[in-house]
């Protein structure tokens, strides 16, 4: 089946250590996108992807890297300079509609999420 | 200003009661509307897409103003299954960038 799968499903960070979060799709899409949740809060970009090789900078993507070697693969790297990283993790992807103007909507879709603590 | 505003809610309603659920959003630019819907503790998912005439799904009509840059979500009939949050989302299409409202909780209560 066609779709974004993100692993963990949940992490644990030692303090001063780097976690990555694994997050690939099979959807053929150009854009990818991470976002972190707060408990009873909105999504907040962190970074994001409109084409491999290449990604900018989000809201709040101070103690995070990303890269995008690979159009299937965006990882997360949660790096000991976030303070506070425990959260509810999503990735995204959607088409790039700028490569197909025939697109009526471009949709986003999600993986199931990473939740992240801090022992 | 934040570019896409929701009220939080949360909005408690009886099974069969008629909920609606307003955004506004800030960019006068913005191509696409969707409604989406978050359960507890999993990821968002697509409700609708908002099409500028208006659009119906079963129970779920969306609109959109694009005069007064906002969106409408109308829940008739509600089941105890609608109880979810739902994120009104924005984009642009030029940057691909989509834009999150903090969402709107409903409880639908037996």
């Amino acid at each position: 089946d066609g779709g974004i799968t993100q692993s963990p499903k949940y992490l644990f960070r030692k303090e001063g250590q780097n976690v990555t979060l694994s997050c690939e799709q099979n959807l053929n899409h150009d854009a990818m996108y991470w976002y972190r949740q707060d408990p009873g809060q909105g999504l907040r970009l962190i970074y994001y992807s409109q084409i491999v090789n290449d990604f900018q900078k989000g809201d709040i993507a101070e103690g995070y890297s990303v890269s995008r070697e690979k159009k299937e693969s965006f990882p997360l790297t949660v790096t000991s300079a976030q303070k506070n990283p425990t959260a509810f993790y999503l990735c995204a992807s959607s088409i790039d509609p700028n490569r197909d103007r025939r697109l009526a909507k471009n949709i986003q879709y999600f993986g199931a999420g990473t939740r992240l603590s801090v022992l | 200003r934040k570019e896409v505003e929701q009220d939080p809610g949360p909005f408690n309603v009886p099974e069969g009661a008629t909920v609606a659920f307003n955004c506004t959003y800030s960019n006068s630019a913005s191509q696409s509307f969707f409604w989406y819907r978050q359960d507890c503790r999993k990821e968002p998912k697509l409700l609708m897409s908002v099409y500028s005439s208006g659009n119906e799904d079963g129970r779920f009509t969306a609109q959109l103003n694009r005069a007064s840059q906002y969106i409408s979500l109308l829940i008739r009939d509600s089941k105890l299954s609608d109880s979810a949050t739902y994120l009104c989302v924005v984009n642009t299409n030029t940057g691909n960038q989509f834009y999150f409202g903090t969402g709107t909780s409903l409880t639908v209560i037996p």
